[in-house]
């Protein structure tokens, strides 16, 4: 079946450091892939995706690479903000589930400190 | 617009009673999921409803059902609550069946606990 594993957390970092989240992913066929973000006391909340093999998403300054070589989406961003502190979630929806369900990754929490 | 609204917000059940947990979406969303999160295991499936009048069992379905009661309302129902249930709960929707086209909107949760 589809799995997702992430780098465990937390991740603690300063203000304006470099952010990378690894994720990488088992799935049959080409899934497509996202990074999922939920802050302190709310659900999640969609931060980009890439549908195919070497696409790009980006949003807020954070960008993902969908690698097939690698079976990887890993998470950057140039410059972390305090108020990037949450829990950052990889996904990937396949054509087994019709594209109709996502399987998550167990999350990885960001910590910033001033 | 207030998206989706999970209620009740906090629970606290002892083992064997039941309840239901409700949720609604004000988007005209076609699709409801509920998800379970437990530390250490990221969110899981219980159920979905890919359209009104359909429902389809996820990764962990034993001990819940489900309802779509309309296309605005999905319900969690636990008929005998188990310790092993305790858990962040969240409905979630989205605008049409294929997640790559339509991302989901989450609910804040319901924090159940069984004693």
């Amino acid at each position: 079946g589809d799995s997702v594993t992430q780098m465990e957390g937390p991740v603690t970092l300063s203000e304006e450091a470099f952010l990378t989240i690894n994720c990488t992913y088992t799935a049959t066929g080409y899934p497509s892939l996202f990074w999922y973000v939920q802050y302190p006391g709310e659900g999640l909340q969609l931060l980009l995706k890439a549908t195919k093999a070497d696409d790009k998403g980006s949003n807020k300054g954070f960008e993902a690479t969908y690698r097939k070589e690698t079976t990887s989406f890993h998470l950057e961003k140039g410059s972390v903000q305090v108020s990037d502190s949450a829990v950052y979630f990889c996904a990937l929806s396949d054509r087994e589930s019709g594209y109709s369900t996502l399987t998550f990754g167990k999350g990885t929490m960001l910590l910033v400190s001033p | 617009n207030a998206g989706v609204t999970q209620t009740p917000k906090f629970q606290v059940l002892k083992t064997g009673q039941s309840m239901t947990l409700q949720c609604a979406q004000d988007m005209n969303h076609n699709s409801m999921y509920w998800y379970r999160q437990d530390p250490g295991m990221g969110l899981r499936l219980i159920y979905y409803s890919a359209s009104e009048g359909t429902t389809d069992k996820g990764e962990v379905p034993n001990g819940y059902n489900v309802s779509r009661l309309n296309k605005r309302e999905f319900s969690l129902r636990l008929e005998s609550a188990a310790p092993s249930q305790t858990s962040v709960y969240f409905c979630a929707s989205s605008e049409f069946r294929s997640v790559m086209n339509s991302p989901l909107h989450f609910g804040n949760g319901t924090r159940l606990t069984v004693t």
